[in-house]
């Protein structure tokens, strides 16, 4: 089976930096990706890290350790529009390539 | 990236009755998957959709519950059967699998059992 384990819950004040951790332990893993949901609808695609090091996307950026089972999501210049629920999620190929998710991580941004 | 179009988008449903989601693809995809998402709680994993073959379902789900078709690379169906209250949630399709690219989800379908 897969554990990934992610904070509940983050708030931070508009304009700020914010680090959404996330560990996992796999036995085929084959990615790591970020996902943004707002409230009521469905997941998006943020970003993808199958190599270690840093991905960046804009105010977005990911980081992957594989050796360490770590992940994290780090949102700059945080807006208020930036409040919503953030899945850590693992593919793993000895499972068919099959995604599974963490828990999410709700962050507020506060004016 | 592939778009998916799900429905319906809500039902309320008496208990002991059945539900049947339907996703459309835009695109022939290899993998269907369909998920559940219970108030405030991340995506649980229901089972790989299969084209020509039987369903792969997740432990904690069995296909008398959660019967799904797949006949062919852009539809498949999941059927929540004899529903109770508890299968109130939304009802999630995805695609995807392959590369760096993202799974896509349809929009969702939130279920009401009462």
């Amino acid at each position: 089976g897969q554990n990934i384990d992610q904070p509940t819950e983050m708030t931070a004040t508009e304009g700020a930096i914010v680090q959404i951790n996330c560990t996992y332990q796999t036995s085929g893993f084959n990615g790591l990706f970020w996902y943004q949901q707002h409230a009521g609808e469905a997941p998006t695609f943020l970003s993808y890290n199958v190599l270690d090091g840093l991905e960046e996307k804009g105010r977005f950026s990911s980081f992957l350790s594989r050796s360490k089972g770590y992940s994290y999501l780090l949102l700059k210049e945080l807006q208020m529009k930036d409040s919503a629920s953030y899945l850590c999620a693992v593919r793993d190929q000895a499972a068919g390539n099959k995604l599974t998710f963490g828990g999410g991580t709700r962050v507020l941004v506060k004016p | 990236s592939a778009v998916i179009s799900q429905k319906p988008s809500r039902d309320i449903c008496q208990r002991g009755t059945s539900l049947t989601i339907q996703c459309q693809v835009d695109s022939q995809v290899t993998m269907m998957f369909w998920y559940r998402q219970q108030p405030g709680q991340s995506l649980t994993l229901i089972a790989t959709a299969n084209q020509g073959s039987e369903a792969t379902y997740e432990s904690g789900f069995v296909i008398d519950k959660f019967p799904i078709s797949r006949p062919n690379l852009t539809f498949s169906t999941l059927t929540v059967s004899n529903m109770s209250p508890e299968d109130s949630s939304i009802y999630l399709c995805s695609v995807g699998g392959g590369g760096n690219y993202g799974y896509t989800f349809g929009s969702g379908t939130r279920l009401t059992v009462v």
